[in-house]
């Protein structure tokens, strides 16, 4: 049973337009919610957080959004670039230091 | 430069020869996990370690060992891998408390079991 999903397997959007990539939670009791990038052959790298008791997080072009009562959060990445193209993995906490990772999404940004 | 450094990056091997991918961080980050990411699957947890000598299960467990003699070192041990062990494998740390900043991964292993 995953707790955490990403739906959309992938995605691909124009140089310049908005990229959003979403993720669905089930539990209600995650404390805060991660977003990692991953290029092909290397490791996924953290990218942005939120706290639960936010509703938004942004860090430059990449904004997170919590919508709590849809168990929903969102990364928007404005513009996006053609170095945006990576898959895109959500995770939240369920134990001290330990995550539940969605499946992630493949974004390609087309130039 | 900060960094999780697995070896090797890649790895064919025959069922049941023994084999150890070994994880090194310079951090000195008390906290080191092992995840296999498989297509649809997402990252999977296999072992975790909060501490020197502290280790614990994660999700998929079966068929691998762990060990935490040294802060920096994690090794993942496979005694008698199987097919269905054939996997990216990742290596990851971070500083106990300090989740919400995320993990650092390793470049990853790719380990394919003939």
């Amino acid at each position: 049973d995953q707790q955490v999903k990403q739906n959309s397997p992938s995605l691909s959007v124009q140089e310049g337009r908005i990229s959003i990539l979403n993720c669905d939670y089930t539990n209600s009791m995650f404390d805060y919610f991660l977003w990692y990038k991953k290029y092909p052959a290397e490791g996924p790298t953290f990218l942005i957080s939120i706290s639960s008791i936010k509703d938004k997080n942004e860090d430059g072009r990449f904004t997170v959004f919590l919508n709590k009562s849809a168990k929903h959060l969102s990364l928007h990445i404005v513009p996006s670039q053609p170095g945006d193209s990576a898959v895109y993995f959500c995770a939240a906490p369920y134990k001290v230091d330990q995550f539940y990772f969605g499946t992630g999404t493949s974004l390609t940004v087309i130039p | 430069e900060a960094q999780v450094t697995q070896n090797p990056r890649y790895l064919i091997t025959v069922t049941g020869k023994k084999l150890t991918v070994t994880c090194s961080q310079n951090m000195n980050h008390e906290y080191m996990s092992w995840y296999r990411q498989d297509p649809g699957l997402g990252l999977r947890q296999i072992y975790y370690s909060m501490n020197v000598e502290v280790t614990d299960k994660g999700d998929v467990p079966e068929g691998y060992k762990v060990s935490r003699k040294e802060k920096r070192n994690f090794p993942l041990i496979l005694e008698s891998p199987s097919p269905n062990q054939t996997s990216l494998y990742f290596c990851a740390s971070t500083r106990q408390g300090a989740m919400n900043y995320g993990y650092t991964f390793g470049s990853g292993t790719r380990l394919t079991v003939v």
